[in-house]
């Protein structure tokens, strides 16, 4: 089993819908996590980090759930400007940081 | 305050011969990490500096190394260069956990 795993999509969405993926993860000694944002060809950005259940900055929703080892990005009122690859990253301890392959969304006018 | 840069922006070499990319974190940052993101594929690491030590390295071969300096600056060396090779190198300085990435160095081997 992969240590990050996240569903590839694409997801395709309208502007102004509410879109939300998961990330799943094996460790569950795992103890902090990071949604990133990368467009094509350019370097991943920080969009937020969770330390506990979970994180809200904006438009933008993390929620956390250890039980069932998954942490999920919700984004609400999609712009296109929101279109990019959203990379899930699992702090497993010990400064190994885990990365999911991505989760592409694409807004459409 | 600036971020983590990377040079040169692009590097074409040919099959067999070495490869030196650049990193400079931001500044009070002592940790850099390097990873590889081949096209279409997700970031893969390659290696962690912190205060001038090798503190972990991933599941790469032992022609890809690099060295952190005094200054906290970083230089990732790729030796005998196959063309799978060709990928984007990111470079990454962190306070703590949470990564910044620089621009990166596209690599193309031929």
């Amino acid at each position: 089993r992969k240590e990050v795993e996240q569903d590839p999509g694409p997801f395709n969405v309208p502007e102004g819908a509410t879109v939300a993926f998961n990330c799943t993860y094996s460790n569950s000694a795992s103890q902090s996590f990071f949604w990133y944002r990368q467009d094509c060809r350019k370097e991943p950005k920080l969009l937020m980090s969770v330390y506990s259940s979970g994180n809200e900055d904006g438009r933008f929703t993390a929620q956390l759930n250890r039980a069932s080892q998954y942490i999920s990005l919700l984004i609400r009122d999609s712009k296109l400007s929101d279109s990019a690859t959203y990379l899930c990253v699992v702090n497993q301890g010990d400064y190994k940081l885990s990365f999911g392959a991505g989760t592409t969304v694409t807004v459409r006018a | 305050e600036a971020g983590v840069t990377q040079s040169p922006t692009h590097l074409i070499k040919t099959r067999g011969q070495q490869a030196t990319l650049r990193c400079s974190p931001i500044s009070g940052h002592t940790s850099v990490y390097w990873y590889q993101q081949a096209l279409g594929l997700g970031l893969q690491f390659l290696l962690w500096y912190d205060e001038g030590e090798e503190r972990n390295r991933g599941n790469f071969p032992p022609r890809f190394s690099g060295r952190q300096f005094p200054n906290y600056s970083s230089e990732l060396n790729v030796n005998a260069l196959e063309l799978e090779d060709s990928a984007l190198y990111l470079c990454a300085s962190t306070p703590g956990y949470e990564q910044y990435f620089g621009p990166g160095t596209r690599l193309t081997v031929t």
